[in-house]
């Protein structure tokens, strides 16, 4: 089983600041990972995805993430935030050895963004 | 928008009734996933089929159940409603490899007074 821990539930953030969302996560086998953002009354979007190689992933909308093994953790990051980004940003996992990408989710971070 | 289509987008219903909540996948996805979204429980995922076959169960209580037809799409059906049953439910698709991101609607908000 997995679990995946989000240390902010909540991030305030000044406009064209840079902005750190952590992320840890806790398996017995190896796992995908992933970030996903939701905008309000909206679903959630992929941001980026690690399956292997490069531990430092970059996704869509200037986001990045840094996988570290050893700390179990895949941090993202965005060095200058717009106010568009103001949203809730989820990190989730995926047992590589599951039958299909069933993802557990980690409880959530909101990002407001302030001009 | 991510292809994946949920009907109906808004649901208020008394306890004790019955609900059928309906995804389409994105052309070509044959994995279909739902997920239970509440404040106080965050993302659960609920069930996933694969090519209409099930694959894997996670938190769905006896009184939920789904199914995936032959075209692909999928229902969700919850009876008995409970006022804790009042959630955001999302459908998700995928191509279905392990590796496979998952595409997500825009969810059904359920309501259950």
């Amino acid at each position: 089983a997995q679990s995946v821990t989000q240390l902010d539930s909540q991030v305030p953030v000044f406009e064209e600041a840079p902005v750190e969302l952590r992320c840890n996560y806790s398996s017995s086998v190896s796992v995908y990972l992933f970030w996903y953002v939701q905008y309000p009354n909206q679903g959630l979007q992929l941001l980026l995805k690690y399956l292997s190689g490069s531990t430092l992933v970059k996704g869509i909308n200037g986001f990045e993430a840094e996988f570290n093994k050893s700390q179990t953790s895949f941090h993202l990051r965005k060095p200058s935030v717009h106010i568009s980004d103001t949203a809730e940003y989820f990190c989730a996992v995926s047992s590589i050895k599951a039958a299909g990408n069933k993802l557990t989710f980690g409880g959530g971070t909101r990002v407001l963004v302030k001009p | 928008d991510s292809g994946v289509t949920q009907t109906p987008k808004h649901l208020i219903t008394a306890t004790g009734q019955r609900v059928t909540l309906r995804c389409s996948p994105r052309s070509g996805d044959l994995s279909v996933y739902w997920y239970q979204q509440s404040l106080d429980q965050g993302l659960q995922f609920l069930i996933h089929y694969y090519n209409g076959e099930e694959r894997a169960k996670g938190n769905i209580l006896e009184r939920f159940s789904a199914q995936q037809f032959p075209d692909l799409h999928s229902e969700l059906n919850l009876s008995s409603l409970e006022l804790g049953d009042s959630a955001l439910y999302f459908c998700a698709s995928s191509a279905g490899t392990v590796s496979s991101p998952l595409h997500f609607g825009n969810g059904t908000r359920l309501t259950v007074t």
